[in-house]
């Protein structure tokens, strides 16, 4: 069975840092590109960034400068640390990966940023 | 990132027809194709459809999806109450380097 497991959300202040971790199984980590995508409640999905199988890292606009995701295929685990956060940060953070890129996804990690 | 157009909304009779379509461009949908996700509220999105228009496993055959040019399009036969979700498309964009996503159908089963 296909698992992704985030963690690390919270609260944090804007200016503030967040690193998110996502520990996958059940399926060949190293051969997929892997994904962060955020959803503010009640609000629909936006891209935040994406690693490849290869390394190659890819951000959103919104994300650039701020943001870096990583992965190490050596414990099938994908991170993104947020730096510099900023309220309209806040969403529910889903770890996400697979066949077509969306394939699996997290239960998500909740971001809040306020002061 | 500029998104994809989707319907806010679609809304139909129990065992009718919906179709939910998503404009896009040719860097996106028109030359990569586009996945189709269905988010049940309270719950993650899930895969309905993937690049190539295949369902993934478990996934019932009233979901259908095609593309024509720079617009794809998700078709749910038979409409049943567990339906009713919000719908994204998305795609990658080969001019941005990103994923854009659709900006979401809500789906009413009347």
């Amino acid at each position: 069975e296909v698992q992704l497991l985030e963690s690390g959300g919270g609260l944090a202040q804007p200016g503030g840092s967040l690193r998110l971790s996502c520990a996958a199984s059940g399926f060949t980590f190293n051969n997929f590109g892997m994904s962060w995508v955020r959803q503010t409640p009640g609000k629909g999905l936006e891209w935040v960034s994406l690693i490849n199988a290869g390394g190659d890292t890819f951000y959103a606009d919104s994300g650039k400068g701020r943001f870096s995701i990583s992965r190490d295929n050596s414990k099938n685990t994908l991170s993104l640390q947020l730096n510099s956060l900023r309220v309209d940060d806040t969403a529910v953070y889903y770890c996400v990966g697979g066949p077509d890129g969306l394939a699996y996804w997290g239960r998500g990690t909740l971001v809040t940023v306020s002061s | 990132q500029t998104g994809l157009t989707q319907p806010p909304s679609v809304s139909k009779g129990l065992g009718q027809t919906a179709t939910i379509t998503c404009t896009g461009k040719s860097s996106n949908v028109g030359n990569q194709g586009a996945v189709w996700l269905q988010q049940i509220r309270g719950h993650p999105p899930k895969l309905l459809s993937g690049r190539n228009n295949g369902r993934p496993s478990g996934i019932s055959e009233r979901f259908s999806a095609s593309r024509s040019g720079n617009t794809a399009s998700l078709t749910i036969a038979d409409l049943q109450p567990e339906d009713e979700a919000d719908y994204y498309c998305s795609a990658w964009d080969s001019s941005l380097w990103a994923h854009v996503f659709g900006t979401g159908t809500r789906v009413t089963v009347l």
